[in-house]
């Protein structure tokens, strides 16, 4: 079975403070994906890769950037914390349409 | 905009009952279709999928149809059971998309014993 694993489940920052999100997969996946989920907004994609060292803007990557430096991990960093980055963030992984996705992190940021 | 809609935030129905959960998109664009199923405290799961050279595809309890014309799916699962209590979400995808998907918002399924 694949596995995705995101290191924290519950994470509480400070506004201002920089966050990194840690999620990884053990499929040897090349492609890899951090949603956001939000009450009735349902999940929405901030960023996304193809490829180690590649990376790409999802739908709403403003306050946020991404690291994949080896094929099994992608991180998401929130460079500066604000309130309305307080979500569940989800990550994926997937060779085709197919997305597998970890346990999420319920970030609050106070 | 929202490309994939799903208009219904909740839904709950009777043990033993049929469950329809309907999504709509926009995108002419998108010819594969997928369903999840998300239980709290858990990522989401894939449950079925429908290509749009397909207008059903049936796996066990759970059949998705698709009308390509209304730009329409919707999830079947019959008969419902506790257990399918869930958040269900719809996404879409296009061939140049890879596998970069859009999700609808999101239907809270309760299946009342």
């Amino acid at each position: 079975d694949v596995k995705v694993t995101q290191s924290s489940r519950y994470l509480v920052k400070r506004t201002g403070e920089k966050v990194f999100l840690e999620c990884v997969q053990d499929m040897d996946h090349e492609n890899m994906f951090w949603y956001r989920q939000d009450p009735g907004l349902g999940l929405r994609l901030i960023y996304f890769s193809y490829d180690v060292k590649m990376k790409e803007k999802g739908d709403i990557p403003e306050g946020y950037s991404v690291s994949r430096e080896k094929k099994e991990r992608f991180s998401l960093i929130l460079e500066s914390a604000s309130t309305n980055q307080t979500s569940m963030y989800l990550c994926a992984s997937s060779r085709n349409e197919k997305l597998f996705f970890g346990s999420g992190t319920q970030l609050s940021v106070l | 905009d929202q490309q994939v809609k799903q208009n219904s935030p909740s839904l709950s129905v009777q043990e033993g009952r049929i469950s329809i959960l309907n999504c709509d998109y926009t995108n002419s664009m998108f010819d594969y279709f997928l369903w999840y199923k998300k239980y709290p405290a858990e990522g989401p799961t894939f449950l079925i999928s429908i290509s749009s050279i397909k207008d059903k595809n049936e796996d066990g309890r759970f059949t998705v149809f698709l009308n390509k014309s209304a730009k329409h799916l919707s999830l079947h699962i019959v008969p419902s059971q506790p257990g399918d209590s869930a958040v269900y979400f719809c996404a879409a995808s296009w061939g140049t998309s890879g596998s970069r998907l859009t999700f609808g918002e999101g239907t809270q399924l309760t299946v009342n014993p």
